[in-house]
């Protein structure tokens, strides 16, 4: 059974850095890739970034000064980390395996 | 970028009635070499996380009725629920995966009356 877990802080100060890690199960990070996907409370869901298979990376343009995605294949964890949060941060953060298997999502409210 | 747009952005029907919901792409997501759209459909029920409907346009996903029917090619992508029950209550995105970064339109939010 695949099941993937974000988790991280609730909340986080403008200006700091929020990391998030999502823990996948029943599938291997070496065959299938992760992306983070986010979505702002009442709004669409916005693609952050993936990394593939090989280990590679991809970003949204529009973020991708601020982003960072990595991983750990033997504990078979995907990490998030993004800088120099705002208030429009705000939103639940899923990671997707393949687009296949979605996390239950975890909130991250940016406020001071 | 390749945009996505979707319409409308909401829909009231009855149950057992048909609904249609558009996505259209701001280029081509048709990939010449093995002639698939990179389309996607997701259903986002109220509380949960996106479940993936549809894949490569038309391909239902594993366990998913029969009565979710995706159709298109190119820039113009439709997905059809052929007689709406009350649990499709949700709204329903549609997404391209031709090209980083992967997009998602902003989504038709289907209301039963």
């Amino acid at each position: 059974q695949v099941q993937l877990k974000e988790s991280g802080p609730g909340l986080v100060q403008p200006s700091q850095t929020l990391s998030l890690t999502c823990t996948v199960s029943g599938l291997s990070l070496t065959s299938n890739s992760v992306s983070w996907i986010r979505q702002p409370p009442g709004k669409g869901l916005e693609w952050m970034g993936v990394i593939w298979s090989n280990g590679g990376t991809d970003y949204n343009s529009a973020i991708k000064s601020r982003l960072s995605i990595s991983r750990d294949t033997s504990k078979s964890q995907v990490f998030l980390k993004m800088n120099s949060l705002q208030t429009e941060d705000t939103a639940m953060y899923f990671c997707a395996l393949d687009f296949d298997y979605w996390g239950q999502g975890v909130m991250v409210t940016v406020s001071s | 970028d390749i945009v996505m747009t979707q319409t409308p952005s909401s829909q009231a029907v009855s149950a057992g009635e048909k609904v249609t919901m558009s996505c259209k792409s701001s280029q081509s997501l048709l990939y010449s070499e093995n002639k698939k759209n990179y389309l996607a459909w997701y259903q986002q029920k109220p509380g949960q996380s996106p479940k993936l409907l549809i894949s490569w346009a038309s391909t239902r996903e594993s366990g998913v009725p029969d009565r979710f029917i995706g159709s298109g090619s190119g820039t113009d992508f439709t997905l059809t629920i052929s007689s709406v029950q009350a649990e499709d209550l949700a709204v329903y995105y549609c997404e391209q995966y031709y090209d980083t970064p992967l997009t998602f339109g902003s989504g038709t939010k289907l209301e039963i009356k």
